[in-house]
Formats: C-alpha cells, sequence, structure tokens
C-alpha cells in the first residue's frame, strides 16, 4: 500500500519557468490537499478537492493552478516560477472525516 | 479565517522530561489534529481530538472546545521525540485543515 507519493521529491526551477508537482493516492479517499511549508513555518493551504472535477483555493493559492480528473491524482501547477514560490511542498489525502494522509513532501527552489 | 497560535516556539528537554504544549485557536471547531513532523519531515497524525481526553502511550491530549485551546503531554520523553509538533484544528467550512507554527522539541540523551 503505497499511500500518497509525490514526484519529485527535488527540483531546482530558474525563474519563469513552469512545471508540474504531481500526487498521487490508492486509498480512494475523495479530499486532497496541496500545503507549502516555508522554513520555520506551518503548513500553509493552497488548493484542495473534496472530489473528481471539484477543486478550490485556499489560504495561498496565487501563483499555483490544480485539476481533479481522477479521484487518485491531484497535480499542482506552477505556470511562472518566483523566488517566493521556494518552499516545501506536502500533498495529503483523507476521507471527509478522516486524519489526512501526508507524501513525503517535494523541496522546490526557484533561482 | 481562524488563527492559530502555539507554544512554547521551541522547547529542549533532557530524555525523560515530561513537557506540555499548548494550542490556542480564535474561533470554534468541528475538529482539531495533532500532529508530528519528524526530522526528515515525514508528516504523521497523533490524535483527532476535537474535545475530551486522549492517550496513546507515552502521548496524550486534552482539548477544552469551549475555552478553545488543546493541550499535548510528552511524558518520558525520547530522542526519537524530537521535531515539530503542529496544532491544526479544521478552517470554517469543515474541509480542511489550518497548522499553526508549531513547537519545535529536541530531546537529548
Amino acid at each position: 500500500n503505497a499511500g500518497v507519493t509525490q514526484t519529485p521529491k527535488f527540483r531546482i526551477l530558474k525563474i519563469g519557468q513552469s512545471m508540474t508537482l504531481q500526487c498521487t493516492q490508492d486509498m480512494n479517499h475523495n479530499y486532497m490537499y496541496w500545503y507549502r511549508q516555508d522554513p520555520g513555518m506551518g503548513l500553509k493551504l493552497i488548493y484542495y478537492s473534496v472530489g473528481a472535477g471539484i477543486t478550490d483555493k485556499g489560504e495561498v493559492p496565487n501563483g499555483y493552478n490544480v485539476s481533479r480528473s481522477t479521484t487518485e491524482d491531484f497535480p499542482l501547477r506552477l505556470e511562472l516560477a518566483a523566488p517566493s514560490q521556494t518552499s516545501v511542498y506536502f500533498c495529503a489525502s483523507s476521507t471527509r472525516t478522516g486524519s489526512p494522509f501526508f507524501g513525503q513532501g517535494t523541496r522546490l527552489t526557484v533561482v | 479565517g481562524i488563527q492559530v497560535e502555539q507554544s512554547p516556539p521551541d522547547l529542549i528537554l533532557q530524555e525523560g522530561a515530561n513537557s506540555t504544549l499548548r494550542c490556542n485557536f480564535s474561533d470554534s471547531v468541528n475538529n482539531l489534529q495533532w500532529f508530528h513532523q519528524n526530522p526528515w519531515g515525514q508528516l504523521i497524525n497523533l490524535f483527532y481530538i476535537p474535545s475530551g481526553t486522549k492517550q496513546n502511550g507515552r502521548l496524550s491530549a486534552t482539548t477544552v472546545a469551549t475555552e478553545r485551546y488543546s493541550l499535548l503531554y510528552i511524558s518520558s520523553s525520547q530522542t526519537t521525540d524530537s521535531g515539530v509538533y503542529f496544532c491544526a484544528p479544521d478552517n470554517q467550512a469543515g474541509t480542511a485543515l489550518i497548522f499553526g507554527k508549531g513547537t519545535t522539541l529536541s530531546v537529548s540523551s
């Protein structure tokens, strides 16, 4: 049972480049989330989804886009990378009332 | 939105000591969870505790929802307890968790 899998684990981007952070879960969870964690800080919610075809903004959505075409996958897209997006990104999934399971994180540096 | 304050921000303990971590939140919540982030960054859920008290081995948690705070107790601390402890109540819509800044715990042998 793989749980929540994020790829890549590490990435360095140049300013203005774009990339997609992949997240997939095999627990048939309806709810999925993207958080970012800046150094010394808690996690801030970027986007979340309560089911396939449904997405909604969190606290810090600017500069990001998501899609949820299947229950399993919830990719996060950065269109024009900026240094302020340097962070560790966590994907998570849960049932409606259950505790979230987190992926291992993606460490992104924008230079 | 809901505000979450955790204290203390940092805590240094000798192995075997006990500690209490506090979480204050600004509005009523239907759900509150405690997480441990280990030194490698992995986040593990410790407790789902919207109210009352729960215990799991050396750890226990108490949430007093009417007074908008939660406490995490760690007894007989071990070096493996080191890491960051996050309190996370749910947002107003109940659709996602809002994280505090965490308490960084360092336990030395």
